[in-house]
């Protein structure tokens, strides 16, 4: 099993509609990220938590939302989706009880088509 | 400029050669850095952590720090067709909370 599993794994919908895609982890880590990833443009930052009620921008938070729930969960909503942000999403995970320095380990991805 | 920059690629090898892939980062205050390989519609997987200026090896892999130049490099000594993906640089600040990535390098090994 994925120690930082990602639902859905594929998505396709319609501009204007809810959605929320969900981050759950096994590893015990404390940290938890949101990023996109566009040809081009690679990994992106949208939001990142340190902690349950921890909640921080990154760099493309607009139409975007988190709410980190529990330690292990992690979840983005587009409260409105639009075309643009059409994009393979990951979530990612650090554990700063070894260091502030420690890598980040990603999720399998959610592949999100907005038509 | 960019805060981490990479050579998109792709860099073509032959199988058992050596690929050699740059970074530089613009904060003067990095600690930290990674390399991840990503293989075409996965997620990025960690493969070299390194820290302190010098080498670093792993296995058929090698990162190179040199802060004072402000770059950071990975060999892939007797490169396989398993390799090719894309590799991305990625730099952690010293203030420790935030990780940029570069663009990545695709590398194609043919046999």
């Amino acid at each position: 099993d994925a120690d930082v599993t990602q639902t859905p794994r594929n998505r396709i919908t319609k501009t204007g509609k809810r959605i929320m895609l969900e981050c759950s982890q096994t590893k015990g880590h404390d940290r938890m990220y949101w990023y996109r990833q566009d040809p081009g443009l690679g990994l992106r930052l949208i939001y990142y938590s340190f902690d349950v009620k921890d909640i921080n921008k990154g760099e493309i938070s607009d139409g975007y939302s988190v709410s980190r729930q529990a330690q292990a969960k992690f979840s983005l909503s587009l409260e409105s989706a639009i075309p643009n942000q059409t994009a393979l999403y990951f979530c990612a995970t650090s554990d700063s009880r070894r260091g502030n320095n420690q890598p980040q380990h990603f999720g399998d991805g959610t592949r999100l088509s907005i038509l | 400029q960019k805060e981490v920059e990479q050579n998109s690629g792709p860099l073509s090898v032959p199988e058992g050669a050596i690929a050699s892939l740059n970074c530089t980062y613009s904060d003067r205050g990095s600690q930290s850095f990674f390399w991840y390989r990503q293989y075409s519609g996965k997620s990025p997987e960690l493969i070299m952590s390194i820290y302190s200026n010098g080498d670093k090896e792993d296995g058929r892999f090698t990162a190179q720090l040199n802060k004072a130049s402000q770059y950071v490099s990975l060999l892939i000594r007797d490169s396989q067709p398993s390799d090719s993906a894309t590799y991305l640089c990625a730099v952690l600040k010293a203030a420790g909370n935030k990780l940029t990535f570069g663009g990545g390098t695709r590398v194609l090994v043919k046999p």
